[in-house]
């Protein structure tokens, strides 16, 4: 069974400031990773994704990961946090193959930004 | 593009009453969807997997009589909550993918969420 570990419920950092938020997985083979943010009751948005190929891995809104397989890490990183970056934010993880597409979701970690 | 949908937004219902939320996929075919209740300050957590024309697939743990879950058409599915209690109260949201596109492959387009409120 594979699983996703945040590190950190609650994060927070100033303004301009590098974010940076911890994940861990666990599968027996690499998995299909993601980054989702969710802003209070709303829906989740995809920040970015590792499928292949790239090990670092761009996303919107200055949002970049890095899939490292020997530290089983997918940590996502912002070099300048602005305000607007604060809400909650999701790493989950899929199986590659098969007819299996159900997501796993690490519990979550808070980002607030202060001024 | 790969937008999804949910109606209500919100919903108050008495204990005992059964709640309809629908989860629509607007402008791509989604085959499957997938149903998960989030918690206060909790992460997602999957309820069910819905296939179009077929049976809905329960996680463990999570009753299929009390979760009633339709997915009659490419781009709608439903969940009943039915005989709503309190700890039903959950902000439950959907998801859909698309297979046939391969933008949307290996991705889960969420939809905004229903806040259900059961007094």
């Amino acid at each position: 069974a594979q699983s996703v570990t945040q590190l950190g419920s609650h994060v927070s950092v100033s303004e301009g400031a590098l974010v940076l938020l911890r994940c861990n997985y666990s599968s027996s083979v690499p998995p299909y990773l993601f980054w989702y943010v969710q802003y209070p009751n709303q829906g989740l948005q995809l920040l970015l994704k590792y499928t292949s190929a790239a090990t670092l891995v761009k996303g919107i809104n200055g949002f970049e990961a890095e899939f490292k397989k020997s530290e089983t890490s997918f940590h996502l990183t912002k070099p300048s946090a602005h305000m607007s970056d604060a809400a909650e934010y999701f790493c989950a993880v899929r199986s590659r193959g098969g007819s299996n597409y159900k997501l796993t979701f690490g519990k979550g970690t808070l980002l607030t930004v202060n001024p | 593009g790969a937008v999804v949908s949910q109606h209500p937004s919100w919903v108050i219902c008495k204990s005992g009453t059964s709640v309809k939320i629908e989860c629509r996929s607007l402008d791509f075919q989604a085959t499957t969807m997938f149903w998960y209740r989030q918690f206060p300050k909790q992460s997602l957590m999957l309820m069910a997997t819905s296939n179009e024309g077929s049976k809905a697939t329960y996680e463990q743990g999570v009753e299929k009589d009390k979760f009633l879950i339709n997915h009659a058409s490419l781009t709608l599915s439903t969940l009943t909550v039915t005989s709503a209690h309190p700890e039903d109260s959950s902000f439950y949201i959907c998801s859909a993918r698309d297979p046939v596109s391969g933008r949307a492959f290996n991705e889960q387009f969420f939809g905004p969420g229903t806040r259900l409120t059961v007094l």
